[in-house]
């Protein structure tokens, strides 16, 4: 258990909504990831954070922001929801000293209509 | 592009028998892993080999990674049931900042009882 939580777990939003999922993480870790999966693409990251108010994008940026106001939270906005951005998010840490081994939390559901 | 790409897609095989899934990545790399993902549930991390280190094993698990055809793969002996999911590699390249992994698409592995 790396005491990571996702909220919400599931979520149907409309498009053209915001849309805010959180991840909240026990550890104190510096590394938090946000992560999308879809068939046929794996993951592809979307943001990361390497510290406090210290996040950079990844390559599925567009669309997406995000904010770290403090450690053991990372929330990722999608500024106005569309159809392509129906996907199962994955909030991830890294531990130090472990290679980059990245612990995952459980997933949001998230259907944009 | 997926920096790893696992092959095969989907692979079903008999329980007791092993399980041999690829992987194909493009850049320099300071260590590869492998994850585990059972259906609806968050990647779980199985195994990390370092650049410098040609096999690794844990458990019924053997991986094996060639630097200079920049493959990889994971062995699953004396398989079962349970070991029925989604098995992903990722990479930690050389030529990426951030303590990042890029994941591939997968191989759906199912155990037949």
């Amino acid at each position: 258990d790396a005491g990571i939580t996702q909220s919400p777990r599931h979520k149907v939003t409309e498009t053209g909504t915001p849309v805010t999922l959180r991840c909240h993480q026990t550890e104190n870790h510096r590394y938090m990831y946000w992560y999308r999966q879809d068939p046929g693409h794996g993951l592809r990251l979307i943001h990361y954070s390497y510290g406090v108010k210290d996040t950079d994008k990844g390559e599925v940026s567009d669309g997406y922001s995000v904010s770290r106001s403090k450690t053991e939270d990372f929330l990722l906005t999608l500024e106005s929801a569309t159809s392509s951005q129906t996907s199962v998010y994955f909030c991830a840490i890294a531990r130090p000293g472990s290679g980059n081994t990245i612990y995952f939390g459980e997933g949001s559901w998230l259907t944009v209509v | 592009s997926q920096q790893g790409e696992e092959d095969p897609q989907a692979l079903s095989i008999q329980e007791g028998e092993n399980a041999t899934m690829n992987c194909s990545y493009k850049t320099s790399i300071n260590n590869l892993q492998w994850y585990r993902q059972n259906s609806g549930r968050g990647l779980v991390h199985l195994i990390l080999i370092r650049s410098n280190e040609r096999e690794k094993h844990s458990g019924r698990l053997r991986v094996t990674l060639d630097t200079s055809k920049k493959s990889s793969s994971l062995l699953i002996t004396a398989s079962r049931a349970a070991d029925t999911a989604s098995y992903f590699c990722a990479t930690d390249s050389l030529e990426t900042s951030g303590s990042r992994l890029t994941f591939g698409e997968g191989t759906q592995l199912t155990v037949n009882p």
